[in-house]
């Protein structure tokens, strides 16, 4: 079975503060796709990264790192200096190749809400 | 700009009726889809839909009905028998079909059934 596990329910910090979050996955796929997306107040999914996984290379994107690493199963999101802008709840999500089967089933994460207090 | 329009943001409900949440898309994308989100939940898929005149059942189809007559067209229709529909609803669309396509969404819809 898939399965995406944020653990960190709720997190808040002070501007400027670096923070990470959390995401560690399960799947049996040998090939799959870790996505994250922001949900800001507004509601709208807004898509971050795709990572497959076959490239364990960390990725920075201005104030936004992830690093993944399979040995432990997890895709950690890094963001540093944070901006109150960055208040809203992240999602971890899953895309596995379901042995081979055509799917483009995602398998969210229950999301960490963000709290960034100026 | 290109994106995801869904309509209406808001939608109250009497118990008993159906209500149809529209989705379009300019993207020209051919899948797309429909997820629900409870507070504090992560998302579940309702349906989807591969190319124009076709759709599949999610995860949580009961209760719930599609047409994909039109590329950028998937409206989403709650009905009566659908037991617990207050929540919110996130339409969405990929380029193609098929794992790991990047699925990008729309704004979102709440419905409370009054």
């Amino acid at each position: 079975a898939q399965k995406v596990t944020q653990a960190q329910t709720e997190i808040s910090v002070v501007e400027k503060e670096d923070v990470t979050l959390d995401c560690v996955y399960e799947t049996r796929d040998t090939t799959y796709y870790l996505f994250w997306y922001k949900q800001p107040p507004s509601g709208e999914l807004v898509f971050l990264i795709r990572r497959n996984s076959f490239d364990e290379q960390n990725e920075i994107s201005g104030r936004y790192s992830w690093n993944f690493q399979k040995s432990t199963s997890s895709f950690n999101f890094t963001i540093t200096a944070s901006q109150v802008v960055d208040s809203a709840v992240y999602f971890c999500a899953l895309s596995g190749d379901n042995y081979g089967g055509a799917t483009n089933k995602l398998i969210f994460g229950t999301g960490t809400l963000l709290a960034v207090q100026p | 700009d290109g994106g995801i329009t869904q309509s209406p943001k808001y939608l109250f409900r009497k118990e008993g009726q159906n209500v149809t949440l529209s989705c379009e898309q300019n993207l020209n994308h051919d899948a797309m889809y429909w997820y629900r989100q409870d507070p504090g939940q992560g998302l579940r898929l309702i349906y989807y839909s591969q190319i124009v005149n076709d759709f599949q059942k999610g995860d949580i189809a009961e209760g719930y009905s599609v047409s994909r007559e039109k590329k950028e067209s998937f409206p989403l229709t709650v009905t009566s028998a659908q037991k617990n529909p207050t929540a919110f609803y996130l339409c969405a669309s990929s380029i193609v079909w098929g794992f790991g396509n990047t699925i990008y969404f729309g704004e979102g819809s709440w419905l409370t059934v009054v």
